[in-house]
């Protein structure tokens, strides 16, 4: 079971703006900035958003992020067909480690 | 342009030792500039932090797997290491190497990752 919390799926249609909610606690998201990755089965983990919200050159700002208390959210707007993927958040611990989240499933109808 | 290719047996037998490489080409690895880290995906699950090395051979594990784990870095080769003791069938996953998006600590995020690797446990 993972230490961070993502619902197992999400879907939208082209277009849509869609949002992937991530919890954790007051030994991670709580008190340290989060991370989202997008991970193609396959292929490199891409590193999406870092410190909350602030994006790596080259990520296109349909990518947002946000964080609130304990939980952190990603946003995708103007849903495309490549964004069919697993996206995961991540944390540090103060217990000493890297956290992640389950992984969400997102499908492009 | 960087990049990172983990290399390794793709089977190791239970009880036995997991040894992994990351090579790395398009960056230098005692710059400083990074944290350096390794982190696996069972079939089917989330990604899993294992642990990661600066380049002066700090390191910090995760704490569950603590006791089984050594990395150490080769700054002539351009290359890192994981070693990972005992292996039982709950090892089997893919491996990634990763780098980490500066030098701020074991806490940054991981801005370049290998492709992976995957290695399975089974006698």
């Amino acid at each position: 079971q993972s230490v961070l919390t993502q619902p197992p799926s999400a879907s939208g249609t082209p277009g849509q703006r869609v949002t992937i909610s991530c919890s954790g606690s007051r030994f991670n998201v709580g008190v340290n900035t989060v991370s989202w990755y997008q991970h193609l089965p396959g292929t490199a983990p891409r590193l999406l958003i870092y410190d909350n919200n602030r994006r790596p050159s080259g990520v296109p700002d349909r990518f947002s992020g946000s964080k609130s208390v304990d939980s952190a959210s990603l946003a995708i707007s103007g849903l495309q067909s490549e964004d069919e993927a697993d996206y995961y958040c991540a944390a540090w611990d103060d217990r000493l480690s890297v956290v992640f989240g389950g992984g969400t499933k997102l499908t492009v109808l | 342009q960087l990049r990172l290719q983990e290399s390794g047996p793709g089977l190791v037998k239970p009880s036995e030792t997991l040894s992994l490489t990351c090579d790395i080409s398009g960056d230098s690895i005692d710059t400083g500039s990074h944290y350096w880290a390794w982190i696996r995906q069972p079939p089917g699950k989330g990604l899993e932090w294992i642990g990661a090395i600066y380049y002066s051979g700090v390191t910090l594990y995760k704490p569950s797997l603590e006791t089984r784990l050594a990395m150490s870095v080769d700054s002539a080769k351009s290359q890192f290491t994981l070693k990972m003791s005992a292996v039982t069938v709950a090892d089997t996953a893919v491996y990634f190497c990763a780098r980490s998006i500066d030098n701020t600590g074991f806490s940054s995020p991981f801005e370049k990752w290998g492709q992976g690797t995957l290695v399975s446990v089974s006698s």
